[in-house]
């Protein structure tokens, strides 16, 4: 069965500062996929990064970057140079590459950026 | 192109009503999902449908109905609701593999 665990239920840093959201996946599947949503304060979704099981290379966009790490199921994102704006809850999820394509999420961390 | 969109985005209900909610999306996705999230968890799928005439139970199908008669409509009902229904809704859809688009949310209330 999939799981996906995010540890961190809260997270509150000042401005600038750098932040790493972890998450924790499980599944059997040899090829699956990996996402990362935010949901600000308005309470809309946002994709951010959809990442394939094959492909460990480290992401960045502008600042933002994940590391997905298959030998230990993670993959984790770091805000670099934090901002208000970036205040929000964010998911991480997974789906299983063949099947009904069906997100598995978890709980969400609550990131807060103080100015 | 408005992509997912749903209705209403706020509704109170009685203990025992029933009520649909709308969703619609103009990309040609095959795929719709159904979504509820409670305050302070993730979201967690009710219902999902792989194209028209098909759909199939997620993780938390209970209370809950659907049907997938076009493309593009994708609606949840709500028999008999309960405060346990309490929650936000999000529908969304996808091509495939590629990422699910999710609609704006309706927030139930249910006293």
């Amino acid at each position: 069965a999939q799981k996906v665990t995010q540890a961190q239920t809260e997270i509150s840093v000042v401005e600038k500062e750098d932040v790493t959201l972890d998450c924790v996946y499980e599944t059997r599947d040899t090829t699956y996929y990996l996402f990362w949503y935010k949901q600000p304060p308005s309470g809309e979704l946002v994709f951010l990064i959809r990442r394939n099981s094959f492909d460990e290379q480290n992401e960045i966009s502008g600042r933002y970057s994940w590391n997905f790490q298959k030998s230990t199921s993670s993959f984790n994102f770091t805000i670099t140079a934090s901002q208000v704006v970036d205040s929000a809850v964010y998911f991480c999820a997974q789906q299983r590459a063949q099947g009904a394509q069906k997100l598995v999420f978890g709980q969400g961390t609550r990131l807060t950026i103080n100015p | 192109n408005a992509g997912v969109t749903q209705t209403p985005k706020f509704r109170i209900l009685k203990i025992g009503q029933s009520m649909t909610l709308q969703c619609t999306q103009d990309m040609n996705h095959n795929y719709m999902y159904w979504y509820r999230q409670d305050p302070g968890m993730g979201l967690k799928l009710i219902y999902y449908s792989v194209g028209a005439g098909i759909t199939d139970k997620g993780e938390v199908p209970n209370g809950y109905n659907v049907s997938r008669s076009t493309t593009e409509d994708f609606p949840l009902r709500l028999e008999l609701a309960a405060p346990s229904q309490t929650s936000v809704y999000f529908c969304a859809s996808s091509s495939t593999t590629y990422e699910q688009y999710f609609g704006p949310g309706t927030r139930l209330t249910v006293t």
